[in-house]
């Protein structure tokens, strides 16, 4: 069974478009992030959620809204993509314990390219 | 926040050790480290908690000196299996969440 699961694992778009990326975890945890990794391998976190609740929103452009429907899912929209939004996006998600003990699974990953 | 790793890459051959650093320039709380290989995700491999904590993973060992803001990982006998790029994340403590700053990453390569 698959832990964190993202689809699509490929998108590849015209500039200006708005998109979508699904996440969804199955380990019953509390906390969901999303993760962009450029072309130079820099993994940075965009976005966390805890129980459906943004927590911090890294400096992430408007364009980009996480929405959290239940806790098991997170998903990232964009609006007006733009060429340096072209990154590998990678969901993660944890058992929250209130400290920084917590670890995190990520998803395969969904190649984003914008043309 | 962004810590940094040294070296930036390093060619091992089988059976040799290697040691990657992790340097940040704010305060530690934890240290996690994980490996990605090529096209896959990164995959937690272990976590340091406490100043001069030490934990080990089959032949992949860590240590944290949270005086020095600093953690290295150690692998020894190398393996082909341990290519891959190797991250550190330094927790943001945030209530709620536990944000990970990552490293800017090793890329390891074992050759036979």
């Amino acid at each position: 069974d698959t832990a964190v699961s993202q689809t699509p694992k490929y998108l590849v778009t015209q500039m200006g478009n708005d998109k979508s990326i699904k996440c969804e975890q199955n380990l019953g945890h509390d906390t969901m992030y999303w993760y962009k990794q450029d072309s130079k391998k820099f993994l940075k976190i965009m976005f966390s959620y805890n129980n459906k609740e943004l927590i911090i929103n890294e400096t992430v452009p408007n364009r980009f809204s996480p929405k959290s429907p239940d806790k098991a899912h997170l998903n990232l929209h964009i609006n007006s993509l733009e060429l340096g939004d072209s990154a590998v996006y990678f969901c993660a998600s944890s058992d929250y314990s209130g400290g920084y003990t917590d670890t995190q699974y990520f998803g395969p990953g969904t190649r984003l390219t914008v043309l | 926040q962004q810590p940094v790793q040294s070296p930036q890459a390093v060619i091992l051959r089988e059976g040799e050790d290697a040691v990657i650093n992790c340097s940040s320039s704010k305060a530690l709380y934890s240290v996690h480290w994980y490996r990605q290989k090529h096209g896959e995700a990164p995959v937690f491999l272990m976590i340091l908690l406490k100043g001069g904590e030490q934990k080990g993973h089959d032949k992949i060992s860590a240590s944290f000196n949270e005086k020095k803001q600093q953690s290295s990982l150690y692998l020894t006998a190398s393996q082909l299996s341990y290519s891959g790029t190797y991250f550190c994340g330094t927790g943001g403590g945030q209530t709620g969440a536990n944000n990970l700053f990552f490293g800017t990453g090793t890329r390891l390569t074992v050759i036979p």
